[in-house]
């Protein structure tokens, strides 16, 4: 059975920083893409970032672009997502979430963490 | 960017209705769609993948179509489980994997 645990999120002052983790298990994790999307309160789906298989391509949203950092241990089956000079408009549930298609990064995301809260506030 | 514009943004239906939820890209994406459920409270669950292919494990009274830049979920005999609320996505091009806005699946 495929899971996706997120941990790491919390309450942050606008311009902290924040690393979310995300534990994978069920799957071969360094067979397939993994994303993070997020989710502010009673907003819809907002796609924040991906990281191919074996680390080596990245992309990110234009909004949070030269902010966070998406990074993958294969070796320790974990998704990072580094958070830095954060603003109250990153307030969110953020998803860690698989890649259906092995290998490539074609964002088509099947299998969902349960979500883990970033409030940023002061 | 590539937009994508549901419509309607809200619906209101009767348990076995049929009901057809579309999507608007801004420009064409082929096939490149997917559309997922969300429940309050849960994480989205993928449908449908790659316009009109069925996603395992997904009630075959889901159905998706289209191409290009008009896309179309349909689900033909509603079930009380199925009230949520419908994104869309484009898997066409990076960044962004835009979603949709989203609509909501009300009962009548």
């Amino acid at each position: 059975e495929v899971q996706l645990v997120e941990s790491g999120g919390g309450l942050v002052q606008p311009g902290g920083s924040l690393r979310l983790s995300c534990s994978a298990s069920g799957f071969t994790f360094s067979s397939y893409a993994m994303h993070w999307v997020r989710q502010a309160p009673g907003k819809g789906l907002e796609y924040v970032s991906a990281i191919s298989s074996n680390g080596g391509s990245t992309y990110y949203a234009d909004s949070v672009k030269g902010r966070f950092t998406i990074s993958r241990d294969n070796s320790k089956n974990t998704l990072y997502l580094q958070m830095s000079s954060l603003r109250a408009e990153d307030t969110a549930v953020y998803y860690c979430v698989k890649e259906l298609l092995r290998i490539a990064v074609a964002g088509y995301l099947d299998y969902w963490g349960q979500g883990t809260l970033v409030t940023v506030s002061s | 960017d590539i937009q994508m514009t549901q419509s309607p943004s809200s619906v209101s239906a009767s348990v076995g209705d049929r009901v057809t939820i579309t999507c608007r890209a801004s420009q064409g994406i082929s096939s490149w769609l997917a559309w997922y459920q969300q429940k309050p409270g849960k994480a989205p669950k993928l449908l449908i993948y790659a316009a009109s292919s069925l996603q395992s494990g997904v009630p075959s009274r889901f159905s998706g179509s289209g191409s290009g830049t008009d896309f179309t979920l349909t689900i033909s005999s509603l079930q009380p489980e199925d009230f949520a609320t419908y994104y869309c996505q484009q898997a066409n091009s990076f960044p962004p994997r835009a979603f949709g806005q989203g609509t909501r699946l009300e009962i009548k």
